[in-house]
């Protein structure tokens, strides 16, 4: 079974600041790693996916993974309100649907 | 580009009755769909894995015989919810991969069915 874990949160982040945000997963087979943004009732929306240990940088945003540790996060840099949202972490085995995790809610305080 | 659209996106439909969501790829050919649930306050929990022209993948727990899944043409997907009851009610998602091989999935708007 695998298992995606995260903090529920909220986490609250004053605005500008870095806001960083963890998941671990069970599965050592999972092979690519995802973290969506979703607005409250709407879809998620992909921010980034990794693979391969280490950091991928995207404007703003930081992904980190460590497979020995099965350890993904996410950071967010000079945070924006805009940016309050729940933040799912997610993984995939190949061509397997995604296994997502309960989701960080995240509050940026202007 | 990779836009995914789901029809309706909100239904109400009385306990006993069958609904048909259908999630399409509007500008690429969608090799495989997923069909997500979420219930308030929890995360997406995958139902299902459908290939174009095969019967779909059902993850355990979620009933094939109550939700019908059809993949007819490489852009249409279809999740039929028979015989609807109030704990149907919930967020069901549709995803799409161009390929086989893609990272990505590509996810529709949510189609939001409440059971009376």
């Amino acid at each position: 079974q695998k298992e995606v874990e995260q903090n529920s949160g909220p986490l609250s982040v004053p605005e500008g600041a870095i806001a960083s945000l963890n998941c671990t997963y069970s599965d050592r087979g999972s092979q690519s790693f995802f973290w969506y943004r979703q607005y409250s009732g709407k879809s998620p929306e992909l921010i980034m996916f990794i693979y391969s240990n280490g950091d991928k940088e995207d404007g703003r945003f930081t992904a980190q993974l460590n497979k020995a540790s099965q350890y993904v996060s996410l950071l967010i840099r000079d945070s924006q309100p805009s940016d309050s949202a729940t933040y799912l972490c997610a993984i995939r085995g190949g061509a397997d649907g995604l296994t997502f995790g309960k989701g960080t809610h995240l509050i940026i305080q202007p | 580009g990779a836009v995914v659209s789901q029809h309706p996106s909100w239904v109400i439909c009385k306990s006993g009755t069958s609904v048909k969501i259908e999630c399409r790829s509007l500008d690429f050919q969608a090799t495989t769909m997923f069909w997500y649930r979420q219930f308030p306050k929890q995360s997406l929990m995958l139902m299902a894995t459908s290939n174009e022209g095969s019967k779909a993948t059902y993850e355990q727990g979620v009933e094939k015989d109550k939700f019908l899944i059809n993949h007819a043409s490489l852009t249409l997907s279809t999740l039929t919810v028979t015989s609807a009851h109030p704990e149907d009610s919930s967020f069901y998602i549709c995803s799409a991969s161009e390929r086989v091989s893609s990272y990505e999935q590509y996810f529709g708007p949510g189609t939001r069915l409440t059971v009376t």
